[in-house]
């Protein structure tokens, strides 16, 4: 199946500091969502996005819709140690099938 | 239940075997899919159930695999003859199913199947 190019693929980083991950494709998508994920649980849903140019916060997290509706990325302002996951991008068409991305592993270091 | 289950939580074969994994999804969820997720990648769409039919199962990799939600709620992912290149976690989601491009996924914790 189609996965998207997720970078980069991992991120050590300070707490406190900013972080920011992107998503592309080669194919156009209707809706943008970013996910995270911790071990041994599913995916958990943090923003959605569904216009072309759309910039959606949620808290610290802020993630874009491309205008080219084939890439966005997200940011993580002031990261903290329960921010460390993998974060995925996943894309959806105009059917019902999402597309993920590689994932971005997050490691936060007190 | 709250969210969505998934049982078992982890499941070890032998290669040949067959397996059934089951979801049950959030009373009320119309909507259901599967994603097979192989370590270190993002999850890979399988199928997707509106109610009891398989609206979309294109992304089901062979004819060993197959699913099915006799009620419209629980479904479960059945693989025959199962090979080593069949290891990975299975995840399912459920979402109410309106048809919307805002309609949310929530997943489950996933069934690890490795098979020997």
């Amino acid at each position: 199946g189609q996965q998207l190019n997720q970078s980069p693929q991992s991120m050590f980083i300070q707490e406190g500091e900013d972080v920011s991950m992107n998503c592309t494709s080669s194919s156009i998508f209707n809706t943008w969502l970013w996910y995270k994920q911790d071990p041994g649980e599913g995916p958990v849903l943090l923003i959605a996005l569904y216009k072309a140019g759309e910039l959606t916060s949620n808290g610290r997290l802020t993630a874009q819709f491309g205008i080219t509706r084939k890439d966005s990325f997200l940011n993580i302002s002031a990261s903290i140690p329960s921010d460390v996951g993998i974060y995925f991008c996943a894309g959806q068409n105009t059917g019902n099938q999402f597309y993920f991305g590689t994932g971005t592993s997050l490691t936060v270091i007190p | 239940g709250a969210g969505v289950s998934q049982t078992p939580s982890n499941k070890v074969t032998e290669k040949g075997k067959y397996v059934e994994l089951r979801c049950d999804p959030i009373s009320g969820h119309t909507a259901l899919y599967w994603y097979r997720q192989s370590l270190g990648q993002g999850p890979e769409f399988l199928i997707y159930f509106q109610g009891t039919g398989a609206a979309d199962d294109s992304g089901l990799p062979n004819d060993r695999f197959f699913a099915v939600r006799p009620e419209g709620s629980v479904s479960t992912l059945k693989i025959q003859r199962t090979e080593r290149g069949d290891s990975a976690v299975y995840l399912c989601a459920s979402s109410l199913g309106g048809g919307t491009s805002t309609d949310t996924q929530y997943f489950g914790p996933g069934t690890r199947l490795t098979v020997l």
